[in-house]
């Protein structure tokens, strides 16, 4: 059975600090991985993605991926009180193109910033 | 364009009875995913579509659940009849590959 953890939270970080958010997964067969955040009463929006092992980063957002270790991260750095909202880590078994499987995600981590 | 455009947003019900729920994906995208939202479990892939086809229905709880894809811009997922415990937000997303899915807003449903 596919599982993806994360941690619960509430994560509660500075504004202007780092914020980092990880997950792990079970299925060693997992090809891609991506960062969904969810606004309270919201659906989810698509924040990063990563395919290969090491860093990607986007703008004030890095993802880092280690498939050895089964473990996914996302740092949020200059983090802002807009950040606030429950991060969702998701994996799929497609090498490439999160849109053409089914996503197993994870619960989510609660994530505040503190102004 | 418009998103992905699910009705209705609200539905409040009585155990028993059917409930059916409606998605229009984007305009263009091929791939149709619905999932389940609640707190004990998270979100949870139902069933999901390819050219209207059903490709993976593994996630669908019960018998209880069906859910169509008639032509490239609908689909319904149709609870019947339904239980205090399908109480939820669906979710209906579309992709066009390899790009992202895109979720809708979401119908929240609450059978009591």
């Amino acid at each position: 059975q596919k599982e993806v953890e994360q941690n619960s939270g509430p994560l509660s970080v500075p504004e202007g600090a780092i914020a980092s958010l990880n997950c792990t997964y079970s299925d060693r067969g997992s090809q891609s991985f991506f960062w969904y955040r969810q606004y309270s009463g919201k659906s989810p929006e698509l924040i990063m993605f990563i395919y290969s092992n090491g860093d990607k980063e986007d703008g004030r957002f890095t993802a880092q991926l280690n498939k050895a270790s089964q473990y996914v991260s996302l740092l949020i750095r200059d983090s802002q009180p807009s950040d606030s909202a429950t991060y969702l880590c998701a994996v799929n078994q497609r090498g490439s193109g999160g849109g053409a499987d089914g996503l197993t995600f994870g619960k989510g981590t609660h994530l505040i910033i503190q102004p | 364009d418009a998103g992905v455009i699910q009705s209705p947003r609200h539905e409040v019900t009585e155990m028993g009875q059917e409930v059916t729920l409606r998605c229009k994906p984007i305009s263009g995208h091929d791939y149709l995913f619905w999932y389940r939202q609640t707190m004990m479990r998270g979100l949870e892939l139902l069933i999901y579509f390819n050219n209207n086809v059903p490709i993976d229905d593994s996630g669908m709880p019960e018998d209880r659940f069906s859910a169509k894809m008639p032509n490239a811009s609908f689909s319904t997922l149709k609870i019947q009849p339904s239980e205090p415990r399908d109480s939820a937000v669906y979710f209906c997303a579309s992709s066009s590959v390899p790009r992202t899915q895109y979720f809708g807003p979401g119908t929240r449903l609450l059978v009591l």
